[in-house]
């Protein structure tokens, strides 16, 4: 099972939205409504951000949002924040026989 | 507010086995809505994830790493183990315990800070 397909880096100006995709197969993305979004900083461990596709955990800022076409999911940050740059991985569920399979990461740059 | 703890050895020698144990405070283990989960990251590289346990002890691993680990679970202690046999400098890497909602959101919803093992003679 390959790493779902993540753009190595997207950058933004301050107060700007981006989106990044996670592609992956009709056995992961594509058959099960089970992505989750993770925000990583430098140093310390992956924050939950979205999960089942498109929803927000308490505490998570309204500007992140996630959705789902077919076999590719996208996360959106809007009103981009200098705090917002950080790593982001997606993750989906992938069935009985793989299970969970993450994706090759995006650097998100504030400019 | 529950929390996840990783320990165990930051160096092991090739061939030999990787073990490390996660410690849940603030909530039990034993929980019917979570997995429990272990994920790696080498340096500078992505997140793998490793395997999965219930606290029934019912478990699942990663397929490319299912030959060489095994992922136990003590409710007593309210901790749960990872272990990873013949270790190369490829396992090198921060490994993660996490939280699974199994039974909401099911995302890794809670993590452990990470402790980095390194893998050398």
């Amino acid at each position: 099972q390959s790493a779902l397909t993540q753009p190595a880096s997207v950058s933004g100006s301050p107060g700007q939205s981006i989106t990044i995709s996670c592609t992956g197969t009709s056995s992961d993305v594509g058959s099960y409504n089970l992505v989750s979004w993770y925000q990583q900083h430098p140093g310390k461990a992956p924050k939950l951000m979205i999960y089942e596709g498109s929803k927000r955990p308490s505490g998570v800022s309204n500007r992140f949002s996630g959705s789902k076409s077919g076999n590719t999911a996208s996360l959106t940050i809007s009103g981009l924040q200098a705090e917002d740059e950080a790593d982001y991985y997606c993750c989906s569920y992938a069935g009985s026989s793989t299970f969970y399979v993450f994706g090759t990461g995006t650097k998100v740059t504030v400019l | 507010q529950l929390q996840l703890q990783e320990s165990g050895p930051g160096l092991v020698k090739p061939s030999e086995t990787l073990s490390l144990t996660c410690t849940v405070s603030g909530g039990s283990i034993s929980s019917s809505s979570y997995y429990w989960g272990w994920i790696r990251q080498p340096p500078g590289k992505g997140l793998e994830w490793i395997g999965s346990i219930y606290y029934s002890g019912s478990t699942y691993y990663n397929p490319s790493l299912k030959s060489r680990v095994t992922i136990s679970v003590d409710t007593s202690k309210n901790q749960f183990s990872l272990k990873l046999s013949s270790v190369t400098a490829a396992d090198t890497a921060v490994y993660y315990c996490a939280r699974l909602d199994y039974g909401d959101s099911d995302a890794f919803d809670i993590w452990g800070q990470g402790t980095m093992v390194t893998v050398s003679s």
